[in-house]
C-alpha cells in the first residue's frame, strides 16, 4: 500500500533552473495539496486541487505552477528556481467525500537552490 | 493565519501521560479540531480529530471543553518515539469545494519525551 509517493527525495538546483516535483497517490483521493516547510516553521500551503482539472492557490503560490490532469498525480513545477525556494516540500491527499477526512502526507522532497 | 495557539515546547517523562493543550477561541460551530504530528521532519501524521465530544483511538485521546474554545491531546503512556512536533488545527470536515478543506498549520508544540 504505497499511499502518497514523492520523487525525488533530494534535489539540488542552480538558480534559474526549472524542475518538477512529482506526487502520486493510489488511494483515489480527490483532494491533493502541496506544502513547503522552512526550518523551525510549520507547513505553508502552496497550491491545492479538489479534483482532476481543478487547481487553486494557497498561501504562498508565487514561483510555483501546478496542474491536475489525473486523479492520481499532482506535480509541482518550479519554472525558475530561486534560493528562497530552498525548503522541504510535502504533498498530501485526502478523500473529499468522507465526513471524517484525514490527510495522508508523503515523505517530502528536500530541495536546495544554490 | 492559524486559528490555534499552542505552547512552543513541552517535556514529558517516558511512561507518563503527555497532555498537550491547544486554544482555539474563535472556532466556528462547523469546525473540527484535528491533531497531527511530525516526527523528525517526516511527513505529518494524522492522530485524531473531534467536534465537541471527547474522542479516543489507539494513539491518543482528545478532550474538548464544553465551550469548544480549547482542547487537550493526551498521549496516555508517552514513549521516546512520541518525541515530535504536534500540530493542533481547526477546519471544516466533510465534503468541501474549496479552501475550507485546507489544513492551516501553525508552529505546533515540540514534545520531548525523556528517559
Amino acid at each position: 500500500n504505497a499511499g502518497v509517493t514523492q520523487t525525488p527525495k533530494f534535489q539540488v538546483l542552480k538558480t534559474g533552473q526549472s524542475m518538477t516535483l512529482q506526487c502520486a497517490q493510489d488511494m483515489n483521493h480527490e483532494y491533493m495539496s502541496w506544502y513547503r516547510q522552512d526550518p523551525g516553521m510549520g507547513l505553508r500551503l502552496i497550491h491545492y486541487s479538489v479534483g482532476a482539472g481543478i487547481t487553486d492557490q494557497g498561501e504562498v503560490p508565487n514561483g510555483y505552477n501546478v496542474s491536475r490532469s489525473t486523479t492520481e498525480d499532482f506535480p509541482l513545477r518550479l519554472l525558475s528556481a530561486a534560493p528562497s525556494q530552498t525548503s522541504v516540500y510535502f504533498c498530501a491527499s485526502s478523500n473529499r467525500e468522507r465526513l471524517n477526512t484525514e490527510a495522508f502526507f508523503g515523505q517530502g522532497t528536500r530541495l536546495t537552490v544554490v | 493565519d492559524a486559528k490555534t495557539t499552542q505552547p512552543p515546547s513541552m517535556d514529558c517523562a517516558e511512561g507518563r501521560a503527555a497532555n498537550l493543550p491547544c486554544n482555539h477561541s474563535t472556532i466556528s460551530g462547523n469546525e473540527y479540531v484535528y491533531w497531527y504530528r511530525q516526527i523528525h521532519s517526516q511527513g505529518p501524521q494524522y492522530i485524531i480529530h473531534g467536534l465537541k465530544n471527547n474522542e479516543t483511538n489507539e494513539m491518543a485521546s482528545l478532550i474538548i471543553t464544553e465551550d469548544r474554545k480549547s482542547s487537550t491531546l493526551i498521549l496516555p503512556h508517552a514513549t521516546l518515539r512520541d518525541t515530535a512536533v504536534y500540530y493542533c488545527i481547526v477546519r471544516v470536515a466533510g465534503k468541501y469545494g474549496g479552501s475550507q478543506g485546507n489544513l492551516i498549520f501553525g508552529k505546533g508544540t515540540k514534545l520531548s519525551v525523556k528517559p
